[in-house]
């Protein structure tokens, strides 16, 4: 089984600042690993995956992640954040192989930005 | 294309009361799943579909059905809804059974029960 924990359920930020919301997890099987965007009333948007290959992900709109084993971490960064990235982030792992989509989700980190 | 279509957007529901969620795609994607999100809970898995005919339980399978008998659609029943249903409910979809494959989401219901 698998699981993943989200560390900080709101995070805050001021513009421009650097953005770091942190995500653990376990997993039994090398997993694939998501981060999801949701803005209010929205559905989830993919921001960037892991797969294979490079441990260094970049995603849309000037996120990136990056896979670290040892730490089982995959935290999401941006160097600056804007007023248009507050939003509700998660993490989410699907095991490795066929897993039949099987993604288990965090609990979410709201990220809030302020002036 | 739509992609992933959910209807209704919003519904409420008195306790006992049964009613049908849709969930559409013309992604012609062979996975399909239904998840819940409750506040400070993240999303979690109801139930899926790797295929027309082919259906499984998730983590909270509990209080609802589903069928597929066709690709593009993927209906959730609630047989008699509880208040402790009330949540927003996505559909997804993704192009294999595959891990790593991207799951793609609809816009979401929110259910609320009396």
């Amino acid at each position: 089984a698998q699981s993943v924990t989200q560390l900080g359920s709101h995070v805050s930020v001021s513009e421009g600042a650097l953005v770091l919301l942190r995500c653990n997890y376990s997993s039994s099987v090398p997993p694939y690993l998501f981060w999801y965007v949701q803005y209010p009333n929205q559905g989830l948007q993919l921001l960037l995956k892991y797969t294979t290959g490079a441990t260094l992900v970049k995603g849309i709109n000037g996120f990136e992640a990056e896979f670290k084993k040892s730490e089982t971490s995959f935290h999401l960064t941006k160097p600056s954040a804007h007023m248009s990235d507050a939003a509700e982030y998660f993490c989410a792992v699907m095991p490795g192989g066929t897993s039949y989509g099987k993604l288990t989700f965090g609990q979410g980190t709201i990220l809030t930005v302020h002036p | 294309n739509a992609g992933v279509t959910q209807t209704p957007k919003f519904q409420v529901l008195k306790t006992g009361q049964s009613m049908t969620l849709q969930c559409a795609q013309d992604m012609n994607h062979e996975y399909m799943s239904w998840y819940r999100q409750d506040p400070g809970m993240g999303l979690r898995l109801i139930h899926y579909s790797v295929g027309a005919g082919i259906t499984d339980q998730g983590e909270v399978p509990n209080g609802y059905n589903v069928s597929r008998s066709t690709t593009e659609d993927f209906p959730l029943r609630l047989l008699s809804a509880a208040p402790s249903q009330t949540s927003v409910y996505f559909c997804a979809n993704q192009r294999s059974g595959l891990g790593g494959d991207t799951q793609y989401f609809g816009p979401g219901t929110r259910l609320t029960v009396l």
